[in-house]
């Protein structure tokens, strides 16, 4: 079936980076964008930005420029989402979500920054 | 504060109509397709609405409306398995990205 399967849960310290990534399986991979959305806990869901998975093509949320970057690799249906100088309020759930709909959501990787 | 704006909760017995009301603006609502997700506890959101649509499997209890610069996201029939957060999200033209709401924990009393 359709999903998309994230990396498992990371524990970073301040000032360190983490990168996450986002499976596909079930579809065509490069027909779709993939948008990365985080949620604090307790809090609401926040949009961080997308990669068109096939020109490779992105757009960040301009609260997050300059520390994120959305990358992928076509040959193994995955992208991925590095946010580097981690803090501690970077403390969230990160999910890929597919197209503008977001009709399809990982399961969610926690990040915790820590010292 | 999340651009767009929701009740933070709402709530109705089993049975009730519930409407839950997502406020923007022009660069986003009222020039822009509303999306509408729920929120199990613990699990990741599920889309709910896109636009007037209702992907495959959800059911049509929920309905969703578009006016000027607002939107709403209507559940009729409120059943226990109902209780869960939503949030409204649209594209933003002015900022060049997608805006939610603040989202709307729905109790079933």
């Amino acid at each position: 079936q359709v999903q998309l399967v994230q990396s498992g849960a990371e524990v970073k310290k301040p000032g360190a980076s983490v990168k996450v990534s986002c499976k596909a399986s079930g579809y065509t991979f490069i027909d779709y964008y993939i948008h990365w959305v985080r949620q604090a806990p307790g809090q609401g869901l926040e949009w961080m930005g997308w990669i068109h998975l096939n020109s490779g093509g992105t757009n960040y949320a301009q609260k997050f420029q300059g520390r994120v970057t959305m990358t992928r690799d076509t040959s193994i249906s995955t992208a991925y989402m590095e946010l580097t100088r981690l803090r501690s309020d970077d403390t969230a759930l990160y999910f890929c979500a597919r197209q503008n709909t977001f009709d399809i959501w990982g399961q969610g990787t926690m990040v915790t920054v820590s010292s | 504060q999340s651009v767009l704006t929701q009740p933070p909760s709402a709530s109705g017995t089993p049975g009730q109509r519930v409407t839950i009301s997502c406020s923007g603006s022009s660069s986003n609502i009222g020039s822009n397709t509303v999306n509408w997700y729920q929120q199990l506890p613990g699990t990741a959101p599920k889309l709910l609405i896109y636009g007037n649509n209702r992907p495959s499997g959800v059911p049509d209890r929920f309905s969703g409306s578009r006016s000027g610069t607002s939107a709403s996201l209507a559940i009729s029939g409120l059943q226990s398995e109902d209780d869960a957060d939503y949030y409204c999200a649209a594209w933003d033209d002015s900022l060049h990205g997608v805006v939610f709401g603040g989202g709307t924990k729905v109790t079933v009393l």
